[in-house]
């Protein structure tokens, strides 16, 4: 059965750093690109960052280029998100998900996702 | 980026009604578009992938059409658990993007 559990969530004050870890299990982690999704109180999704599945391609929206840095540890089943110079507008449930693959492709959407870690920016 | 909008924000129906969402991209994304249901409390469930192709376990009662930037994601008869929140998601190049989401609400 797959899993992921993000840990790492917290109350941050502005311009502070938080890092979120992703544990996975229940599939081949080295085999799968992982993405993190975050989604502020009552609002939409929206996609932060992605890695690929050996680590080596890395890609940021807009919005966190230059702050936050993914990375994986392949060794250890996780994924992560360090996040820097956080800002109130940072404010959401980060999720960490894994891209959806049938018949030896993969689609860059997501299939499972972990149940989220709540980071809060404020003073 | 590409830009999704939603329509409507909130669809009022009864269960056993059809449901008809829709997602219109700011330019061509061809098929590359998928459509997630998510309850409160809950993460998103991938329901179709690549406009028109259910996710596994995925109820035949949901089916997706459309390409290049006028989508559909329809319901054939509202069950009682299908009363959530649908975003659209395309794939077609980075930044990946969602749609603002459409309720479908109990009326």
């Amino acid at each position: 059965e797959v899993q992921l559990l993000e840990s790492g969530g917290g109350l941050v004050e502005p311009g502070g750093s938080l890092r979120l870890s992703c544990a996975a299990s229940g599939f081949t982690f080295s085999t799968y690109p992982m993405r993190w999704v975050r989604q502020a109180p009552g609002k939409g999704l929206e996609w932060v960052s992605a890695i690929s599945g050996g680590g080596s391609s890395t890609y940021y929206a807009e919005s966190v280029k230059g702050r936050f840095t993914i990375s994986r540890d392949n060794s250890k089943n996780t994924l992560y998100l360090q996040m820097t110079s956080l800002r109130a507008d940072d404010t959401a449930v980060y999720y960490c998900a894994k891209v959806y693959y049938d018949a030896g492709t993969y689609y860059n959407y997501f299939d499972y996702w972990g149940q989220g870690t709540l980071v809060t920016v404020s003073s | 980026e590409i830009v999704l909008t939603q329509s409507p924000a909130t669809l009022s129906l009864s269960p056993g009604e059809g449901a008809t969402l829709s997602c219109r991209a700011s330019q061509s994304v061809s098929s590359y578009l998928a459509w997630y249901q998510q309850k409160p409390g809950q993460a998103p469930r991938l329901l179709i992938y690549d406009a028109s192709n259910r996710a596994t376990g995925i109820p035949a009662r949901f089916s997706g059409s459309g390409s290049g930037t006028d989508f559909t994601l329809t319901i054939s008869s509202l069950e009682p658990e299908d009363f959530a929140i649908y975003y659209c998601q395309h794939r077609s190049s980075w930044p990946l993007t969602f749609g603002g989401g459409t309720k479908v609400a109990i009326k």
